[in-house]
């Protein structure tokens, strides 16, 4: 049963432009919720995350959203730049373990 | 600062072979650690947790094992291989605590069974 849901398997943004990324859950128990960046043949690299009592966090050009009563987060990404290329993976929390979604390759064109 | 280490880097083995896959971490103490397999095309799945030394927690039925012999080691195993077997396998820690969510991961191991 798949609790995180990215439905958009790709996107594809113009460099300088934003990149919205979207993921949903459904289980009401997840508490902290992460993106991960990943490159083919390495290991995911920790992005950003949120706690479920925000519903705003921002590093840099990265900004996530929760909106608890949908159950649906998003990243954005601005502007995006041609390194931004790759697999993004949206994450839940519940106790101590992560439920991944299948994420969305992003591919930035210059 | 801490650093995960996994090896083989990639790995062919043919069907009904054994496995053994390992991670280490150094750089920190007593940290949970975990076993994921990324299937082709897919998200990352949970195959094993551990809390501690001994301590192994399974998520999926399969042909795989996991052991900790060792508080920052982690082992993952199998008897005989399957086809079905074959993905990228990642090995992650994160911190013990309350509050602490991050998971860090290691370079992982693409496998090939044929």
């Amino acid at each position: 049963d798949q609790q995180v849901k990215q439905n958009s398997p790709s996107l594809s943004v113009q460099e300088g432009r934003i990149s919205i990324l979207n993921c949903d859950y459904t289980n009401s128990m997840f508490d902290y919720f992460l993106w991960y960046k990943k490159y083919p043949a390495e290991g995911p690299t920790f992005l950003i995350s949120i706690s479920s009592i925000k519903d705003k966090n921002e590093d840099g050009r990265f900004t996530v959203f929760l909106n608890k009563s949908a159950k649906h987060l998003s990243l954005h990404i601005v502007p995006s730049q041609p390194g931004d290329s790759a697999v993004y993976f949206c994450a839940a929390s519940a106790d101590y373990k992560l439920s991944f979604g299948a994420g969305t390759t992003v591919t930035v064109r210059a | 600062s801490q650093t995960i280490h996994q090896w083989p880097a990639t790995l062919v083995q043919p069907v009904g072979s054994p496995l053994s896959l390992e991670c280490t971490v150094e750089g920190t103490s007593n940290p949970n650690l975990y076993w994921y397999r990324q299937a082709a095309g897919r998200g990352l799945q949970l195959l094993f947790y551990s809390v501690g030394i001994g301590q192994i927690s399974s998520e999926v039925p399969q042909n795989l094992s996991a052991s900790r012999p060792q508080d920052r080691q982690f082992i993952l195993s199998s008897k005989k291989l399957l086809l079905s077997d074959s993905g990228f396998y990642l090995c992650a820690w994160s911190v013990r605590g309350q509050g602490v969510y991050e998971q860090y991961f290691g370079p992982g191991t693409r496998l090939t069974v044929t």
